[in-house]
């Protein structure tokens, strides 16, 4: 069976500051990774996913995450953040089909 | 083109009703997937879709809930009778199997989920 433990539910920072999100999993097979994030009043996006190859995937708006074998790992960064950054991120591990998601951190974003 | 859409966005019942949930998958994706989210708690994978046959249906709490895909379009998910640990944030998702660009095989493409209120 597979788990994923998203380590805070919440994390308040300052415009342009570096944000961390911290995304631990469990499993006994290959899984696929990935960062979903809900912006409010809307559905889950796909932030950026880990399926194979170099273990340092990057989105369109700026974020990073790097897939750790040795740590189970698979945390969200972003050297600068802006207001519009503001939502729910979730870690994901995705399994013949099936994604087992985190609880969600809520990153907010102050002027 | 169209991406998933959901019916109702928010759903408020009393316990003991029924209610019925709808998703229709972007075109042409075979794959069809619900989650929920019950409130403070994480997304859970409910059930999946291949075309019209149940693939995966162990993430389904109990027999109240009762999913359907008939035809391998829209598929809709009852909830009979309603309970109040029922409330919470239903989201479908759908995938496909082969290259349509700018989507991606396999990656799960999400609804804005469906509200539902049980009082």
């Amino acid at each position: 069976a597979q788990s994923v433990t998203q380590l805070d539910s919440q994390v308040p920072v300052f415009e342009e500051a570096p944000v961390e999100l911290r995304c631990n999993y469990s499993s006994s097979v290959s899984v696929y990774l990935f960062w979903y994030v809900q912006y409010p009043n809307q559905g889950l996006q796909l932030l950026l996913k880990y399926l194979s190859g170099s273990t340092l995937v990057e989105s369109i708006n700026g974020f990073e995450a790097e897939f750790n074998k040795s740590q189970t790992s698979f945390h969200l960064r972003k050297p600068s953040v802006h207001i519009s950054d503001t939502a729910e991120y979730f870690c994901a591990v995705r399994h013949y089909g099936k994604l087992t998601f985190g609880q969600g951190t809520i990153l907010t974003v102050h002027p | 083109e169209a991406g998933v859409t959901q019916f109702p966005s928010h759903s408020v019942i009393e316990k003991g009703q029924t209610v019925t949930l709808r998703c229709d998958p972007i075109s042409g994706h075979d794959n069809l997937y619900w989650y929920r989210r019950v409130m403070g708690k994480e997304i859970k994978f409910l059930l999946h879709f291949v075309k019209e046959s149940k693939q995966d249906e162990s993430g389904m709490p109990n027999n109240r809930f009762l999913a359907e895909r008939t035809g391998g379009t829209y598929s809709t998910l009852k909830v009979q009778p309603a309970e109040l640990e029922d409330s919470g944030v239903y989201f479908c998702a759908s995938s496909q199997v082969v290259w349509q660009p700018p989507r991606a095989p396999y990656e799960q493409y999400f609804g804005p989920g469906t509200r539902l209120t049980v009082t």
